[in-house]
């Protein structure tokens, strides 16, 4: 039962470089979502996606992309790595819409820009 | 747009003993949810407990259960009996009409003390 499941777990980037975090689940959920968690802060949503080929921003999105080819994988791709971007980055997904739905997530990448 | 508040950012229990964790949040909506989740040290985020705004019985988990108080804007865990599996960051979350958009408050570092 693996769940949420998010590569790398750890990842070091210089300032300009480029890299995609990868995320899959295998539980056949339509919603997916990242997140981002900095130090004292809560989770905040970067972008989620309702299906395969439909995505949309979230509440920091900037500096970020995401693509949903397939159900189960929802890539988050950063362009021109910054280092307001080091940060824990969360993958997520749900069953459905419905508000009492409980989210599913990965183990986090932990992503330091220097 | 929906705050959720956490204003301790460190408790501490000793084991068997019963503390309370605190969340407030602000909205305007009338129908929505609230959900605990963990995060020991893996980091793996976990549903601990969930109360729907319009029930006004308390959720209960086993040796977890919210006070829920509606128009207080209130929801606190309580955790009884606290074991050393219980030492985690605590979140509280809020999901209403936006669906998409689950709101977190900052977190509370619990510490279960032999």
């Amino acid at each position: 039962n693996a769940g949420v499941t998010q590569t790398p777990k750890f990842r070091i980037l210089k300032i300009g470089q480029s890299m995609t975090l990868q995320c899959t689940q295998d539980m056949n959920h339509n919603y997916m979502y990242w997140y981002r968690q900095d130090p004292g802060m809560g989770l905040k949503l970067i972008y989620y996606s309702v299906g395969a080929g439909i995505t949309d921003k979230g509440e920091v999105p900037n500096g970020y992309n995401v693509s949903r080819s397939t159900t189960e994988d929802f890539p988050l791709r950063l362009e021109l790595a910054a280092p307001s971007q080091t940060s824990v980055y969360f993958c997520a997904s749900t069953l459905g819409q419905a508000k009492n739905t409980e989210a599913f997530f990965g183990q986090g990448t932990r992503l330091t820009v220097v | 747009a929906q705050t959720v508040t956490q204003s301790q950012p460190e408790m501490s229990v000793q084991e068997a003993e019963t503390v309370t964790l605190s969340c407030t949040y602000d909205t305007s909506e009338s129908d929505y949810y609230l959900f605990w989740y963990k995060q020991p040290p893996s980091r793996q985020m976990i549903l601990v407990i969930r109360q729907e705004a319009y029930k006004q019985q308390n959720a209960t988990e086993n040796r977890f259960s919210v006070n829920f108080q509606k128009a207080a804007k209130s929801f606190s865990l309580k955790i009884s009996d606290s074991q050393l599996g219980d030492a985690a960051m605590y979140f509280c979350a809020y999901r209403g009409y936006n669906n998409n958009d689950m709101r977190f408050g900052a977190g509370t570092r619990l510490t279960v003390k032999p």
